[in-house]
């Protein structure tokens, strides 16, 4: 059983177009993530929800926009594609829990996203 | 924002080499995770740090949080092929909602 699925793997379109990727947990987690990996293998935080609440927003242009149904499920759609928006998305979920323990982040399989 | 200094930034060793690799930081951590990445796969954890000079172990794998609380290392001992890969250090700051990553580690084995 996959614990965080995302789809599609690969996306490639053309700029200015508007594309959405779809994030499922069943991990029974109450926070899910979307990281955003640039060719350099950087991995930075976009966006973190909390059962179905946002609350991370790390300074991610509006043309990105998350949204949540249910706590197992996070969505990103992005509106005019640029082409600095190519990049690896991965979803992830976690379950928070004292704040001295941490959090442990489980990772989807990544969204390669090619915009030519 | 954070940062966290990881080293080196890639590595070259023989199979059966052993490996280390570190993250330092300016500001104290409350946790620290490894993380190891495959190509073409999300980041999958490794090992979590939870005090300050905690020394755990998964498998060939060492890990342990630094006194100070603001470094970790990570050894690997008789490296196999299927080590090959980024090996990424995440530190949470007391009271943070996020993990910050360290720049990654590359790992290539020759046979």
């Amino acid at each position: 059983d996959t614990a965080v699925s995302q789809t599609p793997k690969y996306l490639v379109t053309q700029m200015g177009n508007d594309k959405s990727i779809k994030c499922e947990q069943n991990l029974g987690h109450d926070t899910m993530y979307w990281y955003k990996q640039d060719s350099k293998k950087f991995l930075k935080i976009m966006f973190s929800y909390n059962n179905k609440e946002l609350i991370i927003n790390e300074t991610v242009p509006n043309r990105f926009s998350p949204k949540s149904p249910d706590k197992a499920h996070l969505n990103l759609h992005i509106n005019s594609l640029e082409l600095g928006d190519s990049a690896v998305y991965f979803c992830a979920s976690s379950q928070p829990g004292y704040t001295t323990m941490g959090e442990k982040l489980f990772f989807g399989s990544g969204t390669q996203l090619s915009v030519l | 924002g954070q940062q966290l200094n990881q080293s080196p930034q890639s590595m070259f060793i023989q199979e059966g080499e052993d490996v280390s690799m570190n993250c330092t930081s300016s500001s104290i951590f409350n946790t620290w995770l490894w993380y190891k990445q495959d190509p073409g796969e999300g980041p999958v954890l490794l090992i979590a740090l939870y005090k300050a000079g905690e020394l755990t172990s998964n498998g060939r794998l060492t890990a342990q949080f630094g006194i100070t609380r603001k470094d970790s290392f990570l050894n690997i001992s008789a490296s196999i092929p299927s080590d090959v890969g980024i090996y990424f250090c995440a530190g949470q700051l007391k009271g943070a909602q996020k993990l910050v990553f360290g720049q990654g580690t590359r790992l290539t084995i020759n046979p």
